[in-house]
């Protein structure tokens, strides 16, 4: 069975400062992918990144930034200096690529308000 | 490029009543899902289909029914609502091989209200 929990339900931080979203992931398939997906006040769903289990590379891109970490079983994504339009809702996801079995678990969520 | 289209956006309905929520995609996409999203609970997946003439069910697939009966079009059909029912239904779809694979593009939701 595939779980991943988002223990951050909601974080509210000023402007300009730093947040992270954690995400914990459960799974036993060697070989799996994770996601990143954000949902403005607007309410469609944007993907933001994809990982795969083999790639434990951190990513960085503009202002966010994401740290997988296998040894912990966690996905964490990281705002530096934080702005209104990031105010969302933001989900991450796990999925294993066996065909045949191809479903996305998603986490409850984190609700993050930037507060100008 | 239309992407996923779902439709209607919005629907009322009465306990017992029965609907079909519309989704279509022109990537051809072999795999399309739907989910329904609940306060508190995520996005839990209804059912899924990898191609056509092929679907499965999700995690909470009571209560409807999945056809798939071109790459295309993937309807959602609630057979007798509930108010339990009540809730947004977000269709997705994906690549199954290659770069794209496994990344979901979704449609604009259905936000459903079962009277």
């Amino acid at each position: 069975a595939q779980k991943v929990t988002q223990a951050q339900t909601e974080i509210s931080v000023v402007e300009k400062e730093d947040v992270t979203l954690d995400c914990v992931y459960e799974t036993r398939d060697t070989t799996y992918y994770l996601f990143w997906y954000k949902q403005p006040p607007s309410g469609e769903l944007v993907f933001l990144i994809r990982r795969n289990s083999f790639d434990e590379q951190n990513e960085i891109s503009g202002r966010y930034s994401w740290n997988f970490q296998k040894s912990t079983s966690s996905f964490n994504f990281t705002i530096t200096a934080s702005q209104v339009v990031d105010s969302a809702v933001y989900f991450c996801a796990l999925r294993s690529p066996n065909f045949g079995n191809e479903k996305l678990t998603f986490g409850t969520g984190t609700r993050l308000t930037i507060i100008p | 490029n239309a992407g996923v289209t779902q439709t209607p956006k919005f629907q009322v309905l009465k306990t017992g009543q029965s609907m079909t929520l519309q989704c279509a995609q022109d990537m051809n996409h072999e795999y399309m899902s739907w989910y329904r999203q609940d306060p508190g609970m995520g996005l839990r997946l209804i059912h899924y289909s990898v191609g056509a003439g092929i679907t499965d069910q999700g995690e909470v697939p009571n209560g409807y029914n999945v056809s798939r009966s071109t790459t295309e079009d993937f309807p959602l059909r609630l057979l007798s609502a509930a108010p339990s029912q009540t809730s947004v239904y977000f269709c997705a779809s994906s690549y199954s091989r290659g770069a794209g694979a496994n990344v979901l593009t979704f449609g604009a939701g259905s936000r459903l209200t079962v009277l």
